[in-house]
């Protein structure tokens, strides 16, 4: 079965400094891979997502994401935080094929102090 | 990217009523739809996935008498809650699948539906 670790439940960095949040998954063989933002009160909005090809992947909002097979991991790196990133982030992972349902780590809420 | 609505986006009933979330893609064919819990400070767990059609697959633990989900057409699911208890007050969100030019499958969410039983 697919899991997904997220070892961090909040994560406080200041505005403009980098950020990376962390994500280990577990599943046999090449997954799917994504990241969502999800603002107070609303809906997730894919991020980014990784399939094949690149392991470096871009995303939206200047976001950016790296695959590491050897280490089962899935960051999600932002070289400058903006206020407005305050949010909770979630990682998920799904099965490789043409049919999947990704299954989501428990989020990380990442705070901005000016 | 493709939209998916959800109504009402917050609701609030009493005790041992029922309440119908509507979940839609507005501009593609969802022939899979999702419907996903989500606890206060907690990650999403999927409840169940309806085809269009058929009968929806529950996951292990969801109630099917309790959550009854109807995906009659293409666009449109729907999730009632029955005979809603305070325990069922959560944010319920809905997620429609496309299947995307690259081959692989889209997942689009809709905003979420905060349901208050009191």
């Amino acid at each position: 079965a697919q899991s997904v670790t997220q070892p961090d439940i909040h994560i406080t960095v200041s505005e403009g400094a980098s950020l990376e949040l962390r994500c280990n998954y577990s599943y046999g063989a090449t997954p799917y891979l994504f990241w969502y933002v999800q603002s107070p009160g609303q809906g997730l909005q894919l991020l980014l997502k990784y399939f094949s090809g690149d392991t470096l992947v871009q995303g939206i909002k200047g976001f950016e994401a790296e695959f590491k097979r050897s280490q089962s991991s899935f960051n999600l790196r932002k070289p400058s935080v903006h206020w407005s990133d305050a949010a909770e982030y979630f990682c998920a992972v799904g099965s490789s094929g043409g049919s999947y349902i990704p299954t989501f780590g428990r989020g990380t809420s990442l705070i901005v102090h000016p | 990217g493709a939209v998916v609505s959800q109504h009402p986006s917050r609701v609030i009933c009493k005790s041992g009523t029922s309440v119908k979330i509507e979940c839609r893609s507005l501009d593609f064919q969802a022939t899979t739809m999702f419907w996903y819990r989500q606890f206060p400070k907690k990650s999403l767990m999927l409840m169940a996935t309806s085809n269009e059609g058929s009968k929806a697959t529950y996951e292990q633990g969801v109630e099917k008498d309790k959550f009854l989900i109807n995906h009659a057409s293409l666009t449109l699911s729907t999730l009632t809650v029955t005979s809603a208890h305070p325990e069922d007050s959560s944010f319920y969100i809905c997620s429609a699948r496309e299947l995307g030019t690259s081959g692989t499958y889209e997942q689009y969410f809709g905003p979420g539906t905060r349901l208050t039983v009191t």
